[in-house]
């Protein structure tokens, strides 16, 4: 059962461009959400985070928007850079059950951006 | 600078042969966890630890085991009990329970 799921395997955006990145979720007690990049044989870099009492997190090129009762979240990049080329991975996590830390991880999109 | 170490980079597993993977972070943190990652796929959670000699098991913990002796360090041993090994492994610690996780490089374990 995928509780976390990132649709579109590619995206390919021009540079200047704004990418989208769009991840489903579908567990309610999910409360906070996480977005990371990686690039090929390297760990993932987080990127930026919301919380569910949140619906839009900022920080410089990159913003977060969370819909919960559409349980979507996406990620926004304007203007998008040739050196945003990578895998980018939502993540998700339960902070009420014993707040573990225990995140819960999409597919994976990759990213192209085109000079 | 403070991190995540993760060794070897590229590891080779004989038939039947357990082989342990290094994790070492410098940065104080609590909580320590390891993923696998396959192509195609998103990471899975083999096994955490909040806290030094505590440690649960994750989604994937069958054909592993760990250890927590040390705050800084969380090897994860890959037994001969796991029949597909091949895949990226992925260490990975945080302050505590809603803090972004930090991520190592990885090692790449292939079977000979």
């Amino acid at each position: 059962d995928q509780q976390v799921k990132q649709n579109s395997p590619s995206l390919s955006v021009q540079e200047g461009r704004i990418s989208i990145l769009n991840c489903d979720y579908t567990n309610s007690m999910f409360d906070y959400f996480l977005w990371y990049k990686k690039y090929p044989a390297e760990g993932p870099t987080f990127l930026i985070s919301i919380s569910s009492i949140k619906d839009k997190n900022e920080d410089g090129r990159f913003t977060v928007f969370l819909n919960k009762s559409a349980k979507h979240l996406s990620l926004h990049i304007v203007p998008s850079q040739p050196g945003d080329s990578a895998v980018y991975f939502c993540a998700a996590s339960n902070t009420g059950s014993g707040n573990t830390g225990k995140l819960i991880f999409g597919q994976g999109t990759t990213l192209q951006v085109k000079p | 600078d403070g991190g995540i170490t993760q060794s070897p980079k590229y590891l080779f597993r004989k038939e039947g042969q357990n082989v342990t993977l290094s994790c070492e972070q410098n940065l104080n943190h609590d909580a320590m966890y390891w993923y696998r990652q396959d192509p195609g796929q998103g990471l899975r959670l083999i096994y955490y630890s909040q806290i030094v000699n505590d440690f649960q098991k994750g989604d994937i913990a069958e054909g592993y085991s760990v250890s927590r002796e040390k705050k800084e360090s969380f090897p994860l041993t890959v037994t001969s009990a796991q029949k597909n090994p091949t895949a990226f492994y992925l260490c990975a610690s945080s302050v505590q329970g809603n803090q972004p996780q930090h991520f190592g490089d990885g090692t790449r374990l292939s079977i000979l």
